[in-house]
C-alpha cells in the first residue's frame, strides 16, 4: 500500500514553454501534497507544501507565479512550471501524506529545459 | 535554523558493515528517516525511527539515535553491491504529513569488490 504515482518520469521541453507535472495517490487519500526539487549531488529542498482544496504554502525564495500548484481533489496535486528556462532543469519530486501514515514519495521527475 | 548534516561519501567492501552518519539540530524533531536513492529514481523509505527510540533494528539495517547528541545512524550489514545508493537522513517534527521533512545532502555509499 501506500503508494504515490508521479508522471512524467522525464520531459523535455523548450525555453519558454510550461511544463505540468502529475503527482497521484493510488490507494490512499492524500490530504497533503509536498514538491521537493533536487538539483545535481544536492539534498531535496521543499517548495511547497499543498493541503486538498486551499492555496500551496510556498517555501521561501520559490515563486508562487512560475510554480504553480494545484491539488484539486484527495488523490491529484499538479505542479506546473511556467515559462521554463534552462535553469529550472532539476529532478523534481512529489510526495504525500494522508495524515495519519508517513510520507509516501513519487519517483521524480527529470525536467530539462533546452 | 534547522540543518541536518552528513558526509558525502562512504566507501566499503562489499561483504562488511557500511556506517551512514547524520547530525541534526532540531531539538524538535520527532521522527528521524533513513531513504535511499538509486540514480534517476525517485526516494525509497528504508526505515524511521521516532525520537523516544534509542535503536531500530530490521533485518540488515540498524538505526542507533543520540538524542543527546542529535545524532542518528544507519548500519546495514553485510553490504551488497545493490546497496550502492545515495542515502539521505531526514527529519521532521510531524510524521504523519502536516509538515515537509528536511534532508541532508545525502551520502554516496560505493561498493569495493
Amino acid at each position: 500500500g501506500a503508494v504515490v504515482s508521479q508522471h512524467p518520469s522525464w520531459v523535455i521541453c523548450k525555453s519558454g514553454t510550461s511544463v505540468k507535472i502529475e503527482c497521484r495517490s493510488l490507494d490512499f487519500q492524500a490530504t497533503t501534497m509536498f514538491w521537493y526539487r533536487q538539483f545535481p549531488k544536492q539534498s531535496l529542498m521543499l517548495m511547497a507544501t499543498s493541503n486538498e482544496g486551499s492555496k500551496a504554502t510556498y517555501e521561501q525564495g520559490v515563486e508562487k507565479d512560475k510554480f504553480l500548484i494545484n491539488h484539486a481533489s484527495l488523490t491529484l496535486s499538479t505542479l506546473t512550471v511556467t515559462s521554463a528556462h534552462p535553469e529550472d532543469s532539476s529532478f523534481y519530486i512529489c510526495s504525500a501524506s494522508s495524515g495519519t501514515r508517513l510520507i509516501t514519495f513519487g519517483s521524480g521527475t527529470r525536467l530539462t529545459v533546452v | 535554523g534547522e540543518d541536518v548534516e552528513q558526509s558525502l561519501f562512504l566507501s566499503v567492501r562489499e561483504g562488511d558493515s557500511s556506517v551512514i552518519n547524520c547530525t541534526y539540530t532540531d531539538s524538535s524533531s520527532t521522527y528521524l528517516y533513513w531513504y535511499k536513492q538509486e540514480p534517476g529514481a525517485g526516494l525509497q523509505l528504508l526505515t524511521y525511527i521516532f525520537s523516544n527510540m534509542d535503536m531500530k533494528q530490521d533485518q540488515r539495517l540498524t538505526v542507533l539515535l543520540n538524542k543527546k547528541d542529535k545524532h542518528l545512524s544507519l548500519r546495514i550489514a553485510d553490504t551488497q553491491t545493490g546497496d550502492s545508493a545515495i542515502y539521505f537522513c531526514a527529519e521532521s517534527y510531524s510524521g504523519g504529513g502536516a509538515d515537509g521533512l528536511t534532508f541532508g545532502k545525502g551520502t554516496h555509499l560505493i561498493i569495493q569488490p
